[in-house]
């Protein structure tokens, strides 16, 4: 089974500038989040999407933005890009259990995008 | 909204020693479950405990939630070199909140082992 593919591995882009990111999930999963982790510090949540909808997205300015396509694959994009948006972008896809409420369907990630903003 | 707090920030052990990182949530919470993250690379779901007062065991490594499910500890006995990495203890919201992510990730501990 191929695991979450995240692509570029690397991206380096100037202030000002967009940076796309894009994801693929795990065949038969229908629902992707997007974490930014910055330099030695935790998961900070971004966008949740499910079924091709936004379920829910995380602090963080409207200039990041993204979506799900039919496929079930994503696309984080980063606009008017600073400094501080310099980090590791992390997508992990799962599968939802419908009303299950006790049971959350685990995270599997990729091995994320290493952006970089100079 | 929903926070998880997670304790230590940082551990450093010696080869040998034991190791215990501790979860607190601010709500109940439906379940937990946690992560390792090696140096470099990317998190990887370890165990997801569901039942108040669960205990489970992956051979060195012992995870318990707690008996009002608003805490949980990951505890490591003997480290090895292994071990190092960041680990994570991540909970849901429950269906229906229109706040924050499916799961919130506490900080993490970083471990480091010293041969």
């Amino acid at each position: 089974e191929a695991g979450v593919t995240q692509s570029p591995t690397h991206l380096i882009k100037t202030r000002g500038q967009q940076a796309t990111l894009r994801c693929s999930p795990i065949s038969g999963h229908t629902s992707v989040y997007w974490y930014q982790q910055a330099l030695g510090l935790g998961l900070q949540f971004l966008l949740w999407y499910d079924e091709g909808e936004e379920r829910n997205r995380g602090n963080f300015p409207p200039r990041f933005s993204g979506r799900q396509f039919p496929n079930y694959s994503s696309e984080l994009n980063v606009n008017a890009l600073e400094l501080e948006d310099s980090a590791l972008y992390l997508c992990a896809s799962t599968y939802d259990l419908g009303t299950v409420s006790s049971y959350n369907s685990p995270l599997h990630f990729g091995n994320g995008t290493r952006l970089t903003v100079t | 909204g929903q926070q998880v707090m997670q304790i230590p920030q940082y551990q450093h052990v010696q080869e040998g020693e034991d190791f215990t990182t501790y979860c607190n949530s601010s709500t109940t919470l439906s379940n937990i479950q946690w992560y390792k993250q090696r140096p470099g690379g990317h998190p990887v779901f370890l165990i997801q405990l569901v039942k108040s007062g669960e205990v489970k065991k992956q051979k060195r490594l012992t995870f318990q939630f707690g008996e009002a499910k608003k805490n949980s500890s990951l505890h490591i006995t003997a480290t090895q070199t292994t071990d190092v990495g960041t680990y994570f203890c991540a909970g849901p919201y429950m269906r229906g909140e229109t706040s924050g992510s499916r799961l919130t990730f506490g900080e993490g501990t970083q471990l480091t082992v010293n041969p």
